[in-house]
């Protein structure tokens, strides 16, 4: 098993551009989370997916879209990316159960 | 008060040594507790659950204190591959909150 993929692991964007990040899990997780970590901020929750077409907000949102068409993929989107997304940003899973989750290797995103 | 407090350190610590971390957390509703550990530019990775009985796995102790609302982390005759970043992560339902992490060095 994979487990949890991350792709890219590295871009780098200019300020307006947009991208999307694609987080892929084998392992039928129903909840999936996008979490950004920051020097001195610890990992802060950008949004997440109780299941296969449904999405929340967590505690910073703002810049950021997100969608869950089919159970395994949890993608991230920056339509307009400015240079405060500069970020790691980690994708999670875990089952129903919350017996520990499983992180992706992250994605190192700078925006110049 | 923030939802998961943790002291950042960095806590230096020789080789061979026992250290301990804490972590609290303010919503009394939580209902699942862990440990991570970080590796530097690294993916956090599960360490272990934390029960309200204690759990232990090696050198490695947790415990979960509800009424105080306080989760712990022994660590004993501590090996230099235990320095990392230490999360304490709290469960509510659909979410996921993390401490953000104490720093350990173990000096040879």
């Amino acid at each position: 098993n994979a487990g949890v993929t991350q792709t890219p692991k590295f871009r780098v964007l200019k300020t307006g551009q947009s991208m999307t990040l694609l987080c892929a899990q084998d392992m039928n997780h129903e909840y999936m989370y996008w979490y950004r970590q920051d020097p001195g901020m610890g990992l802060r929750l950008i949004h997440y997916s109780v299941g296969e077409g449904t999405t929340a907000k967590g505690e910073v949102p703002d810049g950021y879209n997100v969608s869950r068409l089919k159970k395994q993929n949890f993608l991230l989107g920056l339509e307009s990316a400015a240079p405060s997304q500069t970020s790691v940003y980690f994708c999670a899973s875990r089952p129903l159960r919350a017996e520990g989750y499983t992180f992706g290797s992250g994605t190192r995103l700078t925006v110049v | 008060r923030k939802e998961v407090e943790q002291d950042p350190g960095p806590f230096n610590v020789p080789e061979g040594a026992t250290v301990a971390f804490n972590c609290t957390y303010s919503n009394s509703a939580s209902q699942s507790f862990f440990w991570y550990r970080q590796d530097c530019r690294k993916e956090p990775k599960l360490l272990m659950s934390v029960y309200s009985s204690g759990n232990e796995d090696g050198r490695f102790t947790a415990q979960l204190n509800r009424a105080s609302q306080y989760i712990s982390l022994l660590i004993r005759d501590s090996k230099l591959s235990d320095s990392a970043t230490y999360l304490c992560v709290v469960n509510k339902d659909d979410k996921i909150i993390f401490g953000k992490g104490t720093r350990l060095h173990i000096l040879p």
